[in-house]
């Protein structure tokens, strides 16, 4: 079954709404989850590293302020896309390790989020 | 930016014949892993191969890596309609950061 849980599976909205995107590890702790982007037929590409009790680690061109990250605890991490515009329509995906740093642990993925901003 | 490249970008084949996808990497790597992808969802785990393994295998899949060359290969033996998906490569870097980057990704139909 799912490991890593990831709510909403899909967001239609208007244009300025901020939106929240969910993701839970189900069975295991993490101190560490990634978000990533992804357009059509593209590959992920990574936003930013969460950490739990920490600031969020962005790549760059990420802008950190349209990108909320909050891993306020070690099984779930918030990704809010603040003042949300059409250009912001895509799908995000989380992900989480069920081991920390420097291991050979694959990641787990969500389901994704599909958000379409009008 | 991307670490690497992946062909061909679209594959299509008969159910029953071989896939083999192909990626390339920059960098040194801690491990390499494959993914799979179906339309609209999340990514599915399949397959790990650290920088110090050169081949496995795992049911009908075999992954290879080779460092010298900086790349590795993917391949599905005798598809199946269900094998339908996009299959990315990702790269653990060496240097102790966890971050993956992926792969642009291959789109494999298997057609019945």
């Amino acid at each position: 079954g799912a490991v890593v849980s990831q709510h909403p599976s899909w967001v239609i909205c208007k244009s300025g709404t901020s939106v929240k995107i969910e993701c839970r590890s189900l069975d295991f702790q993490a101190t560490t989850m990634f978000w990533y982007r992804q357009f059509p037929k593209q590959s992920l590409m990574l936003m930013a590293t969460s950490n739990e009790g920490s600031k969020a680690t962005y790549e760059q061109g990420v802008e950190k302020d349209k990108f909320l990250i909050n891993h306020a605890s070690l099984t779930l991490s918030t990704l809010t896309v603040t003042s949300a515009h059409p250009e912001d329509s895509s799908f995000y995906i989380c992900s989480a390790s069920r081991q920390g740093v420097n291991s050979n642990q694959p990641q787990h993925f969500g389901d994704g989020t599909r958000l379409s901003i009008l | 930016s991307q670490q690497g490249e992946e062909d061909p970008q679209a594959l299509s084949i008969q159910e029953g014949e071989n896939a083999t996808m192909n990626c390339s990497y920059k960098t040194s790597i801690n491990n390499l892993q494959w993914y799979r992808q179906n339309s609209g969802r999340g990514l599915v785990h399949l397959i790990l191969i650290r920088s110090n393994e050169r081949e496995k295998h795992s049911g009908r899949l075999r992954v290879t890596l080779d460092t010298s060359k900086k790349s590795s290969s993917l391949l599905i033996t005798a598809s199946r309609a269900a094998d339908t998906a996009s299959y990315f490569c990702a790269t653990r870097f060496s240097g102790g950061y966890n971050k993956l980057i992926f792969g642009a990704g291959t789109r494999l139909a298997v057609h019945p």
